[in-house]
């Protein structure tokens, strides 16, 4: 069954803490992105890696930190210089021409306690 | 900063009536994509429009880009009560960015 899968689905860190978030597809895509979402509000772009080891900074990047070691797996460190990571976050593939839909996966809420 | 702007922000109608949703965005694009997303969920591709379209459908929906003006509309007909969601442009330039998007509330 192909699919994108994030894990988990609900996290909980304390202050101070690095975590680091799951993203994983087998659609053989090779773009993915991470995003955050805060309440009420839309997707803001943090990362995006278009081929196996490299990788762009989006527009809210700074905290975060990310990998591609692998085709089917993009997973997000937020560090602990990430100073509201309070939020739900949603990973994405995509094929490289970007002229077909994005597959999302399902998110994870990451709560600072 | 986001590349879309969705108005309007949250829109309320009964079932039966049309909801038109608009997008605005700064830059050059390769598409424009509209997905939908229940609460707390991921999100759903809707439909993509190519820069040198102007016009789309799939089934209740249709889609609309003007690149002189930098914007799109989604227009839903007939809407369900099960419509209710949160809607979002998207715009692809090697990367994909989003708008705030448009919470849509349909009443039965």
């Amino acid at each position: 069954d192909g699919g994108i899968t994030q894990s988990p689905k609900y996290l909980f860190r304390k202050e101070g803490q690095n975590v680091t978030l799951s993203c994983e597809q087998n659609l053989n895509h090779d773009a993915m992105y991470w995003y955050r979402q805060d309440p009420g509000q839309g997707l803001r772009l943090i990362y995006y890696s278009q081929i196996v080891n490299d990788f762009q900074k989006g527009d809210i990047a700074e905290g975060y930190s990310v990998s591609r070691e692998k085709k089917e797996s993009f997973p997000l460190t937020v560090t602990s210089a990430q100073k509201n990571p309070t939020a739900f976050y949603l990973c994405a593939s995509s094929p490289l021409t970007g002229d077909t839909e994005a597959f999302f996966g399902q998110g994870t809420r990451l709560t600072v306690v | 900063s986001q590349q879309g702007e969705e108005d309007p922000q949250a829109l309320s109608i009964q079932e039966g009536e049309n909801a038109t949703m608009n997008c605005s965005y700064k830059t050059s694009i390769n598409n424009l994509q509209w997905y939908r997303q229940n609460s707390g969920r991921g999100l759903v591709h809707l439909i993509l429009i190519r820069s040198n379209e102007r016009e789309k459908h799939s089934g209740r929906l249709r889609v609309t880009l003007d690149t002189s003006k930098k914007s799109s509309s989604l227009l839903i007909t007939a809407s369900r009560a099960a419509d209710t969601a949160s809607y979002f442009c998207a715009t692809v330039w090697g990367d994909m960015r989003f708008g705030a998007g448009t919470r849509l509330t349909v009443k039965p």
